[in-house]
């Protein structure tokens, strides 16, 4: 079974610019989040996705953040304008649907390798 | 507001002893709780889950428990070995009609030392 995938893995770039990540979950995931991790910190959920439908936004800088799930499968997280702060790793993960076979708890949570965003 | 606590110093033990990481947490009943590993580079990759009227529950050299009243969860490596070595996360699980919603602590590094 394949993972969840993010790209790109690394990005550089100057504050007051954009940036954006892609993230494609595990076959049949409904559910999408997206974290940041600050270096030394745990995750942090920005946004929660059902399906195409957001579920939990209440952390997500609306002023400079923003999401989407088009399709109810792909998503993309964009910040613009970035800040030094927003310099961090930005996770996303996807889980199942309740009570769906395959031989692991519904709750859990399936996590993507991160994209390593450095802002200067 | 929710508050998870984990140790916030690396923990360093020797090959073959058993590791203990602690888990906090204040102002929050959860449902569930979580346990994550993390390898440097990598995202979080999922170990354990216990419900709230679970005392203990296991997984080859894996035990966590779950203390409800203390507000405390325990997350045991036996027979630690290098490979364990990495960051271990827990997190409580805040579940909603259309999904888990995770808060994370901060994290307990382990390095097992041969």
């Amino acid at each position: 079974e394949a993972g969840v995938a993010q790209s790109p893995r690394y990005k550089i770039i100057e504050k007051r610019q954009s940036v954006a990540f892609w993230c494609n979950p595990i076959s049949g995931h409904a559910t999408l989040y997206w974290y940041q991790q600050i270096l030394g910190q745990g995750p942090k959920l920005l946004i929660q996705f059902q399906n195409n439908g957001v579920v939990d936004d209440s952390q997500l800088p609306k002023d400079r953040f923003s999401a989407e799930r088009l399709k109810g499968v792909d998503s993309t997280l964009k910040i613009q304008p970035a800040k030094l702060e927003d310099s961090a790793v930005y996770l996303c993960a996807s889980s199942p649907p309740r009570g769906l076979a395959g031989g692991y708890s519904y709750n859990e949570q399936f996590f993507g390798p991160g994209t390593r965003l450095t802002v200067l | 507001s929710q508050k998870i606590e984990q140790n916030s110093e690396a923990l360093n033990i020797q090959e073959g002893k058993t590791a203990t990481l602690t888990c906090n947490y204040t102002n929050y009943s959860p449902a569930y709780l979580q346990w994550y590993r993390q390898d440097p580079g990598r995202g979080p990759v999922f170990l354990l889950l216990i419900r709230e009227n679970e005392k203990e529950k296991r997984k080859e050299r894996l035990k966590v428990t779950f203390d409800t009243t203390l507000k405390q969860s325990l997350f045991h490596i036996t027979a630690s070995q290098p490979a364990d070595s990495a960051t271990y996360l827990c997190a409580l699980d805040l579940s909603t009609g259309g999904g888990n919603k995770l808060t994370f602590g901060t994290g307990t590094q382990l390095k097992v030392e041969l």
